[in-house]
C-alpha cells in the first residue's frame, strides 16, 4: 500500500512563527503536492514539485514556499505564520503518468 | 486547465441510487475525468476515472456522453457510509512535468436512513 505520511495531525503556532510542514511518500512518486482545505471552498492547491528541486505554484502559494531536496519528502513552509493560515493542510503524491493520487491524513494548523 | 462546476450539496436515503453530474465545457482532448470521495478528516480517495463513454469499477459508474462537456457519477444503493465530499476533476494525465491536480469545491453527499 502506498503511504503519504504527514509529520503532525495537529498544530499549534504562534503569529510570526516560522512553521514547517512535513510530508513523506514510500512509493518513488515524482509528482507531490500541498493543498489547503477550509470550509465550503474545497482543496486549493499551493505548491506543487514534478522532481527533486523542481516546484511550481499552484493558486495559492502566497505565503508560503516549499522544499524537495529528496524524492520522498516534501516540505511546505510558512515563513512567517499568520492567523488566516489557520486551515486543514493535505499533501498527495501520484507516479509520473499515474492514473491515482495518494493523500495523506492531513495536518489541522491553527495559528493563534 | 478545464473549469468544473458540480453542485454544492445532494441528499439521498439508504438503498437509493445517487447521480452526482459535472459540468466541464472547455474540457480539452487529452483530458480526463477523475472522481475524488473524500470523508471526514480524511484525505481524499480516488474513486474512478474514464475519457469516453462508461467505466464501471466495484464502487461506482462513471457515466461520459459523446461530447465530454459533463459527466455523471453514479453511486448504486447509497448507504450511510456514502456520506462524503464527492470531487470532480478534469486534466490531463501525461502532461509531463506540469501534472496538477486542481480540485473544485465539490458535492456534499448526505445519506439518510
Amino acid at each position: 500500500d502506498v503511504k503519504v505520511t504527514q509529520s503532525s495531525r495537529y498544530l499549534v503556532k504562534r503569529t510570526g512563527e516560522k512553521v514547517f510542514l512535513e510530508c513523506v511518500q514510500d512509493m518513488d512518486h515524482e509528482n507531490m503536492f500541498w493543498y489547503r482545505q477550509d470550509p465550503g471552498l474545497g482543496l486549493r492547491l499551493i505548491y506543487f514539485s514534478y522532481d527533486v528541486k523542481m516546484k511550481e505554484k499552484g493558486d495559492i502559494p502566497e505565503g508560503y514556499s516549499v522544499s524537495r531536496e529528496k524524492k520522498e519528502r516534501f516540505s511546505l513552509i510558512l515563513e512567517s505564520a499568520s492567523t488566516n493560515q489557520t486551515s486543514m493542510y493535505l499533501c498527495a503524491s501520484r507516479g509520473r503518468g499515474e492514473t491515482e493520487a495518494f493523500f495523506g491524513q492531513g495536518t489541522r494548523l491553527t495559528v493563534v | 486547465l478545464a473549469k468544473t462546476t458540480q453542485p454544492i450539496s445532494m441528499d439521498s436515503y439508504e438503498g437509493q441510487e445517487v447521480n452526482i453530474t459535472c459540468s466541464h465545457n472547455n474540457i480539452a482532448t487529452n483530458d480526463y475525468i477523475t472522481w475524488y470521495q473524500q470523508f471526514p478528516s480524511q484525505g481524499p480517495r480516488f474513486i474512478i476515472q474514464g475519457y469516453k463513454t462508461k467505466v464501471t469499477n466495484e464502487v461506482a459508474s462513471l457515466f461520459i456522453p459523446a461530447d465530454r462537456k459533463s459527466s455523471t457519477l453514479s453511486l448504486p444503493r447509497v448507504s450511510l457510509s456514502d456520506t462524503a465530499v464527492y470531487y470532480c476533476l478534469v486534466g490531463p494525465m501525461f502532461s509531463g512535468g506540469y501534472n496538477k491536480l486542481i480540485f473544485g469545491a465539490g458535492t456534499r453527499l448526505a445519506v439518510h436512513p
